[in-house]
C-alpha cells in the first residue's frame, strides 16, 4: 500500500521554466517535508510544513516555494529552475505531537532534469 | 543548529564479518537518532532508530547504541551481506522535528 505518493517520478524541464512536484500522503501525518538530494549526498532539507505552519530552511533559495492546500497534499514549485536544481525531490511525513517522536516516512522521490 | 557528522564515508567489509558506522551531533536538545539505507535510486528506508532514553537497541544482526553524554551514536550490523551493501545515513533530531543527517557511508560487502 503506497503511504507517500510522489509524482511525477521523473521530471524533465527547460531552463528556467517553472515546475511543480507533488505529494500525497494516505498517512495523516501532520508534518510534511521537501528534502533535496544530490548525486551521493545527503538528503537537505528545504522546509517542511508542521499542520499549516510553514517552515523554510534558512539556506533555501528563494526560487524554491512549497504549498499545502490540504493535510494530504503537498508542492514543491520550483519558479526559475537552473542547472544547480537537477537532483531527486524527496517528500517525506511524519507524525508530531507531545511525547511522539518524529520518525519520517519517505516517498519514492522525484528525479528533476534540468535542460 | 544540529550539525551531524558521520565516518567513515566509505566502508568495505568481507561477508560475514561486522560493520561500524559512527555519527556524532551537535545539539544536546536532539532526542531522536534513526538510520536509513538507501540503496541507488530508491527512497532512504528507516532501519532502526534510538530515543534519547534508550541506550542500545538492536534488531537482528542490527545494533544502535547511544552516549548522550559525548552526543554520539553508532550503526553495528554483524554477520554482513552483500545485500547490505548501501548507502547508510544517521540523523538527528529535536522536538521541533528539523532533522539533520549525516553525509552517509556507502557500505560494500564483498562476497
Amino acid at each position: 500500500d503506497a503511504m507517500v505518493i510522489q509524482n511525477p517520478r521523473y521530471q524533465v524541464t527547460q531552463f528556467g521554466k517553472p515546475v511543480t512536484l507533488s505529494c500525497s500522503q494516505t498517512l495523516n501525518h501532520n508534518v510534511m517535508y521537501w528534502y533535496q538530494q544530490k548525486s551521493s549526498q545527503a538528503p537537505k532539507l528545504l522546509f517542511h510544513y508542521y499542520d499549516k505552519d510553514f517552515n523554510n530552511e534558512a539556506d533555501t533559495p528563494d526560487n524554491f516555494q512549497s504549498r499545502r492546500p490540504n493535510t494530504s497534499f503537498c508542492f514543491l514549485d520550483i519558479r526559475s529552475p537552473g542547472l544547480g536544481d537537477a537532483a531527486m525531490y524527496l517528500c517525506a511525513t511524519s507524525r508530531a505531537g507531545t511525547g511522539v517522536y518524529n520518525e519520517q516516512f519517505f516517498g519514492p522521490g522525484t528525479r528533476l532534469t534540468v535542460l | 543548529g544540529e550539525n551531524v557528522e558521520q565516518h567513515p564515508s566509505t566502508l568495505s567489509v568481507q561477508e560475514g564479518d561486522s560493520a561500524v558506522i559512527k555519527c556524532t551531533y551537535s545539539d544536546s536538545a536532539s532526542n531522536y537518532f534513526p538510520w536509513y539505507k538507501q540503496e541507488l535510486g530508491k527512497r532512504p528506508q528507516l532501519i532502526i532508530d534510538i530515543r534519547s532514553n534508550v541506550g542500545e537497541k538492536k534488531d537482528q544482526r542490527i545494533a544502535v547504541t547511544l552516549n548522550k553524554t559525548a552526543k554520539h551514536f553508532s550503526l553495528h550490523i554483524t554477520e554482513t551481506q552483500p545485500e547490505d551493501s548501501a548507502v547508510y545515513f544517521c540523523a538527528a533530531s529535536d522536538i521541533g522535528n528539523d532533522m539533520r543527517f549525516g553525509a552517509g557511508t556507502r557500505l560494500t560487502v564483498k562476497p
